[in-house]
């Protein structure tokens, strides 16, 4: 794990701001996966992509929003409708869907 | 969809002692289980997996069992050491959810000395 790497560490966000996050990987994997963790909290899943230029909907997918034009990279934007942002973001990445997820060190996303 | 129950929410042992994390799935399509250890602020990272053609495997202290007909599957750390505290969490995948993992809440591990 690596091979995947996470862009900041802390992010402070703003009222009604974007905020952006990023996850590259230099593993060659095709499947890349955003999950959101609270405290006393799993793992919920956000968004993840399986190819490039196609992604899909998680199960907490409102007020986030994703792009894979590269198959490094996979960025997260935390948008202002997200009306409770503050979590600890992960990324992970796996060679296929159903294979072996190994995440990132994770941004902590802060509300000012 | 798939649904993942995980217990004890957390556990306390004395350092030596054996401890053990029961999960339990709901979709029986499921066919993968991978285990995490997660320690405070740092990122989850895979200590053991199984696969549903396999009912336990085993990598020194720790192991995992599968009762696929039952749907449950357990992490069992022996000879527990204080650097085994974390949070562990298991996952099932492969079931209708398109092969994504879906995760039990976790299991917070105390190991006194």
């Amino acid at each position: 794990d690596g091979g995947i790497t996470q862009s900041p560490k802390y992010l402070f966000r703003k009222e009604g701001q974007n905020v952006t996050l990023s996850c590259e990987q230099n593993l060659n994997h095709d499947a890349m996966y955003w999950y959101r963790q609270d405290p006393g909290q799993g793992l919920r899943l956000i968004y993840y992509s399986q190819i490039v230029n196609d992604f899909q909907k998680g199960d907490i997918a409102e007020g986030y929003s994703v792009s894979r034009e590269k198959k490094e990279s996979f960025p997260l934007t935390v948008t202002s409708a997200q009306k409770n942002p503050t979590a600890f973001y992960l990324c992970a990445s796996s060679m296929r869907s159903q294979e072996t997820q190994y995440f990132g060190p994770g941004t902590r996303l802060l509300v000012l | 969809g798939e649904n993942v129950e995980q217990h004890p929410s957390t556990l306390s042992v004395q350092e030596g002692d054996s401890a053990v994390i029961k999960c339990t799935y709901s979709d029986s399509a499921s066919n993968y289980f991978p285990w995490y250890k997660q320690e405070l602020g740092k990122r989850p990272q895979l200590i053991i997996d199984i696969r549903s053609n396999v009912g336990e495997k085993k990598d020194q202290r720790i192991a995992v069992t599968l009762n696929k007909t039952a749907k449950h599957f357990s992490l069992h750390i022996t000879e527990t050491q204080p650097e085994d505290s974390a949070v562990y969490f298991c996952a099932a995948s492969g079931g209708g959810s398109q092969g994504n993992l879906i995760f039990g809440k976790g299991t917070k591990l105390s190991v006194k000395p």
